[in-house]
């Protein structure tokens, strides 16, 4: 089955660095999304790795997968207040290839 | 231009009624997918289309139809509306085969039922 988890909420300061973390259960993920989703707007893919690579760095953006651990983050160098928004983790698997979000991490950005 | 876009964006309507929403892609993709995001932020897939068939249909109640006339369309309509329906429901599309599948969304539909 596929169950993606995540912590509701996180704040930081800006220009420190935020990591937000995810867990899934489905052994046969393929690809491990991040999208950022701003305040009554749609999601925004941020980055997504291949389930072969355990990291892959995008500017500002680190993702680190740990797939022995089933264990997804995202690190954000010197966060922002424009970073401010709910962070999703998704995860594809099975046959069709469902994509199954987690339950959202939002990030505040303390000025 | 908008990739993925879905009308309309703001709905309020009566418990009972019936009403759609309407999804069109312009990124060539063939599969299409509605999910549904509830006040907690939930994220839920509804429905996914992959060449007009329907591949993916979680457990929605019946009141939900998806109707997809051709791989650029994705059409959900809802019938006898009750207060949970109340949600953003998202409409999204991807290219089943490609680079990561990433799945491209709309604005989303703020449907409000009262």
């Amino acid at each position: 089955g596929e169950d993606v988890e995540q912590s509701l909420f996180l704040s930081v300061r800006e220009g420190d660095s935020s990591v937000i973390n995810c867990t899934y259960t489905d052994s046969s993920s393929t690809y491990l999304y991040w999208y950022k989703q701003e305040p009554g707007a749609g999601l925004q893919l941020l980055t997504y790795i291949f389930s072969n690579m355990d990291m892959k760095q995008d500017q500002r953006l680190t993702v680190l997968l740990n797939k022995k651990d089933k264990h997804l983050s995202l690190r954000i160098a010197d966060t922002q207040t424009g970073d401010s928004a709910i962070y999703f983790c998704a995860e594809k698997s099975g046959g069709y290839q469902k994509v199954t979000f987690g339950t959202g991490t939002k990030l505040q950005v303390i000025p | 231009d908008t990739a993925v876009s879905q009308t309309p964006k703001y709905l309020v309507t009566q418990m009972g009624n019936d009403k759609s929403i309407k999804c069109e892609q312009n990124l060539g993709h063939d599969t299409m997918y509605w999910y549904k995001q509830d006040s907690k932020k939930f994220l839920k897939i509804m429905f996914s289309y992959n060449n007009k068939e329907l591949i993916i249909n979680e457990t929605v109640p019946n009141r939900f139809s998806p109707k997809s006339p051709d791989k650029a369309h994705l059409n959900l309509h809802i019938n006898s509306l009750e207060l949970g329906d109340s949600a953003v429901y998202f409409c999204a599309s991807s290219q089943r085969e490609g680079s990561g599948n990433t799945i491209y969304f709309g604005e989303g539909s703020w449907l409000t039922v009262v």
